[in-house]
């Protein structure tokens, strides 16, 4: 079975401050991808981050960063310095390779950045 | 704009209508994908298409759910005798491929907000 965990419903945070968003998932397959979607409060889902399998390089870009880890079957997203326009659902989600393309997604994150 | 679009944007109904969803593709895309995000179910896959292949239906709820994808773009869900746990936001989706290890990023449109009296 396939699954995704989001751990933590809300996070409120002061601007600045840097905030880790966390992702862990379960599948049997071997190949995988695993996505961050960014969820404002407009409601269309943007994409974040498309991240395979088999790279588990860490990402930058920008004040994003991901953090891939197979050992522990984490997709960690850390935004630094935060800022108010962050505030968003953000959800992780898992596409298995083998001709099902639904994404599996977390239940979201709801990031709130106060000034 | 070049995005994915969903229309209408609002749909409010009565328990037992029936209700057509439109999505237009981003122009190119072969792949289509439905979601419907509501509360305490989070975001759920309901049915996706990929060029001319049969569509995999397997996350609509039930057989009122129903789904078209007429010359490969336009997509249309249809929900017959609306009940009111299908009020949600349903979301479409469209990838330029969705061959496995293809380019699979899945854009997404504003979504319909249904909600079912």
């Amino acid at each position: 079975a396939q699954k995704v965990t989001q751990a933590q419903t809300e996070i409120s945070v002061v601007e600045k401050e840097d905030v880790t968003l966390d992702c862990v998932y379960e599948t049997r397959d071997t190949t995988y991808y695993l996505f961050w979607y960014k969820q404002p409060p407009s409601g269309e889902l943007v994409f974040l981050i498309r991240r395979n399998s088999f790279d588990e390089q860490n990402e930058i870009s920008g004040r994003y960063s991901w953090n891939f880890q197979k050992s522990t079957s984490s997709f960690n997203f850390t935004i630094t310095a935060s800022q108010v326009v962050d505030s968003a659902v953000y959800f992780c989600a898992l596409r298995v390779s083998g001709g099902y393309n639904k994404l599996i997604f977390g239940a979201g994150t709801r990031l709130a950045v106060h000034p | 704009g070049a995005g994915v679009s969903q229309s209408p944007s609002n749909k409010v109904t009565e328990k037992g209508k029936d209700v057509e969803l439109r999505c237009d593709p981003i122009s190119g895309h072969t792949a289509l994908y439905w979601y419907r995000q509501s509360l305490g179910q989070g975001l759920e896959f309901l049915i996706y298409f990929q060029g001319n292949s049969a569509p995999d239906k397997s996350g609509l709820p039930s057989d009122r759910f129903s789904a078209e994808r007429t010359g490969g773009s336009v997509s249309t869900l249809t929900i017959q005798r609306t009940q009111q746990e299908d009020s949600a936001v349903y979301l479409c989706a469209s990838s330029l491929t969705g061959l496995a290890g293809g380019l699979n990023e899945q854009f997404f449109g504003p979504g319909t907000r249904l909600t079912v009296l």
